[in-house]
């Protein structure tokens, strides 16, 4: 089956800057979204169709996509973004829709 | 404000049926679909299959096809996700979630209900 591979932890300093991949053969095909979890919560929506922001996402949250990797960015890394964020996509018919195993960002 | 409500904690046992609710409001109903996912205990985000409140259509993942069934009743704003026969492997969290058919996110998503099946 397909799968969505992300690293499982990333660390950062607050006010660097964290970088979490997401990799699969089918991203050139379809666009990737980014989702974020903190403890006890439902996901939230951080990144939709590679890049693009919803609204109330701050600025310094922001997403790319090169050849089967996808890449969201944390700009300035606060406290508040220490979470799990999960990348999500589709097979490559685009029939099912598949999310990434998750990144656990640390703010040190 | 756009909402999805889902019903409360459950706790069942083994071969017992169950199903949970969806409950949307602040938007049309049925021009969004709706999925489910499964968070088992620490672990990540499961897609298990989608519904199409305007006519029924289901998707469901492999991995979930013929393990759980999804409905909705349009006319209640409600999407269901109900199991025939639970296993101690189905105690996780589930949420449900506005999944937009033209941009493809997720948004929002239910608070999740916690079922949990022990003997």
């Amino acid at each position: 089956s397909y799968e969505l591979i992300q690293p499982p932890s990333v660390s950062v300093s607050p006010g660097q800057t964290a970088r979490i991949t997401c990799s699969g053969d089918a991203l050139p095909k379809h666009y990737a979204y980014w989702y974020q979890q903190k403890p006890g919560q439902a996901p939230v929506l951080v990144i939709y169709k590679d890049s693009e922001r919803p609204s109330g996402i701050p600025e310094r949250f922001s997403g790319s996509s090169s050849g089967t990797t996808v890449t969201l960015t944390i700009s300035g890394v606060q406290a508040e973004d220490e979470a799990d964020y999960y990348c999500k996509s589709a097979d490559s018919s685009g029939t099912y829709v598949v999310f990434g195993g998750g990144t656990k960002l640390t703010v040190l | 404000e756009v909402q999805l409500v889902q019903s409360g904690a459950e706790v069942k046992k083994p071969g017992e049926s169950l199903r949970i609710s969806c409950e949307g409001s602040g938007y049309s109903f049925t021009s969004y679909w709706i999925s489910w996912v499964r968070q088992m205990p620490g672990k990540g985000l499961e897609w298990m299959g989608r519904i199409d409140p305007s006519d029924s259509y289901t998707n469901y993942s492999p991995s979930f096809q013929g393990h759980v069934t999804i409905s909705a009743d349009k006319s209640i704003s409600t999407a269901y996700l109900q199991w025939d026969s639970l296993k101690t492997s189905d105690t996780a969290m589930y949420y449900c979630a506005r999944h937009d058919s033209n941009y493809g996110w997720f948004d929002p998503w239910g608070q999740g209900t916690l079922v949990t099946v022990s003997s």
